[in-house]
């Protein structure tokens, strides 16, 4: 069936460093992905999406990389910082479906 | 403000006691969807919507119903909630089908006794 998963539940890092967040997803199908971001105790945010007609974009302090070939997915966040600290969710979009990866928990060491 | 509203936030019910969980959005999006979370489950989608009267199912759709009667709302109904249905809802909106950036709700937290 289709997945996406994530290669670390939980991924710990030092303030100012940078951090990679990694997603495998299963569906050929999938022509569009997307990093949520979620705090504790509120619902999902968007931070960056790629379409599948390009394999890097960049935002503010944020990533992603798409490896179509290997169906893999990333999330880079430079100069980590607190307010970094977070579960990461990777999610796929084959059609009007979105799939979900169960999640990184991101933790920043002051 | 731009947002989407859920309500209510907590409720705590028994088997069998028919619910609904309200979802309402101020951006004018086509698309809307329920998904549940679940630990070790991450989020899955039980249905979506992509405009009025156009429901579809996502992965784990049994138990639910939507409705998408206005172009705002996309209620959850649970005619016979049972005790694995207990879990965190979020409902989400985005202006085009899936491919857009998707606001979510604040959460619904339920629990089905």
């Amino acid at each position: 069936g289709e997945s996406v998963g994530l290669h670390l539940p939980t991924l710990s890092v030092q303030e100012g460093d940078n951090s990679i967040i990694n997603c495998a997803y299963s569906n050929s199908a999938s022509d569009y992905f997307i990093w949520y971001k979620q705090e504790s105790g509120k619902g999902p945010q968007f931070i960056i999406d790629i379409r599948s007609n390009m394999d890097k974009r960049q935002g503010q302090r944020v990533t992603v990389l798409l490896n179509k070939t290997v169906k893999h997915l990333s999330l880079q966040i430079a100069a980590t910082q607190p307010g970094d600290s977070a579960v990461y969710f990777c999610a796929e979009s084959p059609g009007g479906k979105l799939i979900f990866g169960q999640g990184t928990e991101l933790s920043v060491k002051p | 403000e731009a947002q989407v509203t859920q309500n209510p936030r907590y409720l705590i019910t028994v088997t069998g006691k028919k619910l609904t969980v309200t979802c309402s959005q101020n951006m004018n999006h086509e698309y809307m969807s329920w998904y549940r979370q679940d630990p070790g489950l991450g989020l899955r989608q039980i249905y979506y919507s992509m405009n009025v009267e156009v429901t579809d199912k996502g992965d784990v759709p049994e138990g639910y119903k939507v409705s998408r009667k206005e172009k705002r709302n996309f209620p959850l109904i649970l005619e016979s909630p049972s005790p694995n249905q207990t879990s965190l809802y979020f409902c989400a909106s985005s202006s085009l089908a899936g491919h857009n950036e998707q606001f979510f709700g604040p959460g619904t937290r339920l629990t089905v006794l």
